[in-house]
């Protein structure tokens, strides 16, 4: 695609459920990357993937999270069992290849989690 | 002590005038860096890339003082539009970039 689709856009759920966030990258990016922007504050990095390699998980903040990317294209986040803490701006990112002076990211429009 | 900081500002300026900003990274092994800007509930759009010999574009120039640690933007002239987070990122020796707070400006009339 031309950009960096994520949805849902807009995502309002109870404490105690699951849901799953969704980002779909630039067509031929081979790096994505996800990070999580709360109200006023800078963006956390959560996981990074790069082709087949394993993915940089030291950002992810708990067990309650997880993500995966399947055939090196679309990415789905996964927030178990949320907390109010969990309330954010997910956002994810993409790159030709992997991170280097070279190359930059690309941000998708976030996905705007508030869990009640 | 955080990977990447920044003074979150506010900066208030008024049009026309000249603003700078810092950005202090930890990691003395990081090699590249960034300048985001991120207008209000949107995503963030890189400004421009920070090298070591300096980058100019227009109104906007960045630099990178390696001996001190810290990259710093700097806008001449600014307009109404500049009002935005200025967001500065690096490597800082993992694979994905750290991002700082961010800085907001507010230029006003």
């Amino acid at each position: 695609g031309a950009g960096v689709s994520q949805s849902p856009s807009n995502k309002v759920t109870e404490k105690g459920k699951d849901v799953e966030l969704r980002c779909d990258p630039i067509s031929g990016h081979t790096a994505l990357y996800w990070y999580r922007q709360s109200l006023g504050q800078g963006l956390e990095f959560l996981i990074y993937f790069q082709g087949n390699s394993a993915p940089d998980k030291s950002g992810l903040p708990s067990d309650r999270f997880s993500a995966e990317r399947t055939g090196g294209s679309v990415s789905t986040l996964t927030i178990q069992r949320t907390q109010q803490e969990d309330s954010a701006v997910y956002l994810c990112a993409s790159s030709p290849t992997g991170f280097s002076g070279a190359n930059v990211l690309t941000f998708g429009a976030g996905s705007r989690l508030t869990v009640l | 002590r955080k990977e990447v900081e920044q003074d979150p500002g506010p900066f208030n300026v008024p049009e026309g005038a000249t603003v700078a900003f810092n950005c202090t990274y930890s990691n003395s092994a990081s090699q590249s860096f960034f300048w985001y800007r991120q207008d209000c509930r949107k995503e963030p759009k890189l400004l421009m890339s920070v090298y070591s010999s300096g980058n100019e574009d227009g109104r906007f120039t960045a630099q990178l003082n390696r001996a001190s640690q810290y990259i710093s933007l700097l806008i001449r002239d600014s307009k109404l539009s500049d009002s935005a987070t200025y967001l500065c990122g690096g490597d800082t020796g993992r694979r994905a970039l750290t991002f700082g707070s961010g800085t907001r400006l507010q230029v006003q009339p």
